[in-house]
């Protein structure tokens, strides 16, 4: 089965670092989705990425957070700097979305971010 | 804009017994709507969806879920409960992309299925 991969698994580091989440998509999907899961808010939507092109990104607090799809097989999320507040489940997702599309988005297993 | 109301937070049920997951929406025009499941330490999988036609849609892993557009629900169902059936599920609209507004999913909050032995 195709799978989305999300690197690292796991990622502890202290606030004022830098922090790169990376997503490999399914091969063929034309839609990313980054999504933050915590107890208290949730899982909320970041971002999304269309044919590469960023579509929305209100989710996302733009002073620190980043996103971009360098190819087709590459998704990144970063924060610079990190705080503690930013400690959560970091999920990407891909699916297949056009106008009249109802598929069904994919995630992987999300990046667990700790930041101390 | 479009929302998703998950009203409860937990549901226990014995193995065996039949169990539902109340799922109610708000959208702009006909939604497309979707249930998944989150076991512990995993990403979301999909489990069934509606789009149009037959109200009662069948998914993976024997659930079921019946759309109501009069009451603007979408409960999830399974006849028979599992153990294994334990984990947080949720529920998630998009408007017709048709319409206008937001073409990303929009997700409850969650609802945690306990499934007693």
């Amino acid at each position: 089965d195709a799978r989305v991969t999300q690197t690292p698994r796991h990622k502890v580091t202290e606030m004022g670092q830098e922090v790169t989440m990376r997503c490999q998509p399914i091969l063929g999907h034309n839609t990313v989705f980054w999504y933050r899961q915590t107890m208290m808010q949730g899982l909320e939507l970041l971002a999304y990425f269309r044919n590469r092109a960023p579509l929305d990104d209100s989710g996302m607090p733009k002073d620190r957070f980043s996103a971009e799809m360098p190819d087709a097989t590459l998704a990144t999320l970063k924060i610079q700097p990190s705080e503690p507040r930013d400690s959560a489940v970091y999920f990407c997702a891909s699916g297949l979305v056009y106008t009249d599309s109802n598929q069904p988005q994919h995630f992987g297993d999300g990046t667990r971010l700790s930041i101390l | 804009a479009q929302s998703v109301a998950q009203p409860e937070d937990q549901v226990k049920v014995a193995e065996g017994n039949p169990l539902t997951v109340k799922c109610t929406y708000s959208v702009s025009g006909n939604p497309y709507l979707f249930w998944y499941v989150q076991y512990p330490n995993r990403g979301l999988q999909f489990l069934l969806k509606y789009i149009t036609g037959d109200n009662l849609v069948k998914g993976s892993y024997g659930f079921e879920a019946e759309f109501n557009k009069s009451q603007t629900s979408f409960h999830l169902k399974k006849p028979s409960a599992l153990v294994s059936d334990s984990a947080l599920y949720f529920c998630a609209v998009r408007p017709n992309l048709m319409d206008t507004g937001r073409r990303a999913l929009t997700f409850g909050s969650g609802t945690r299925l306990q499934v007693q032995p």
